[in-house]
């Protein structure tokens, strides 16, 4: 069956280090990946977009990565603040321009 | 100020009741879409549409139904079909179905009386 996964439901991380969340699929070939932002009570904001024929994408802090092979991505954000504390949606866009979201991860940044 | 706007922020229906979300754009996005996200659950598509006076059925189609008589708009009623219709809606829009990122509004808390 077709799944999307999103590492445990919620993950805390001391300010400062990276905080890295994982993104697993099985039966989908997705052309590429999209990561999001939530905060509670809002709509997701899109952070990054990741290609299948591309290894790893940056903007500021944050870096993705996408292996095909183990159908994988990997979201990190790197010097971490109380700030970036929200849930991170994945979000598959499959060759039928179908998009299949994650459950998200909650992510809390301790001060 | 270009944007997605969802209204009401909190809408409550009582039994057997029809209820109306709205939706409008005006960052001129052809594909608008509605999505429902329950507690624990990702999100899940409602209905969509590419362009004006067309729509498609999503994922959990049953007991909404939608209208896309302009770009800028696009309403999504709930019908008292739709036996648990407790969530939190989500439109977005994008330019142009699967070529890139979702811009979502802020969300329709729905509750039952």
């Amino acid at each position: 069956s077709q799944k999307i996964e999103q590492n445990s439901e919620a993950l805390n991380i001391q300010e400062g280090k990276t905080a890295t969340l994982t993104c697993n699929y099985t039966n989908y070939s997705p052309a590429y990946l999209q990561w999001y932002r939530q905060d509670p009570g809002r709509g997701p904001v899109f952070l990054l977009l990741i290609r299948e024929n591309e290894k790893e994408k940056r903007k500021e802090r944050l870096k993705v990565t996408f292996d095909t092979t183990l159908k994988q991505s990997l979201f990190h954000i790197t010097a971490s603040q109380p700030a970036d504390s929200a849930t991170y949606l994945c979000a598959l866009v499959n060759r039928d321009d179908k998009i299949i979201f994650g459950k998200g991860t909650r992510l809390h940044i301790l001060p | 100020d270009g944007g997605i706007t969802q209204s009401p922020k909190y809408l409550f229906r009582k039994e057997g009741q029809n209820v109306t979300l709205s939706c409008e754009q005006n960052l001129n996005h052809d594909a608008m879409y509605w999505y429902r996200q329950d507690p624990g659950q990702g999100l899940r598509l409602i209905y969509y549409s590419q362009i004006v006076n067309d729509f498609q059925k999503g994922d959990i189609a049953e007991g909404y139904s939608v209208s896309r008589e302009k770009k800028e708009s696009f309403p999504l009623t709930v019908t008292s079909a739709q036996k648990n219709p407790t969530a939190f809606y989500l439109c977005a829009s994008s330019p142009d179905r699967g070529i890139g990122k979702l811009f979502f509004g802020s969300g329709t808390q729905l509750s039952v009386l």
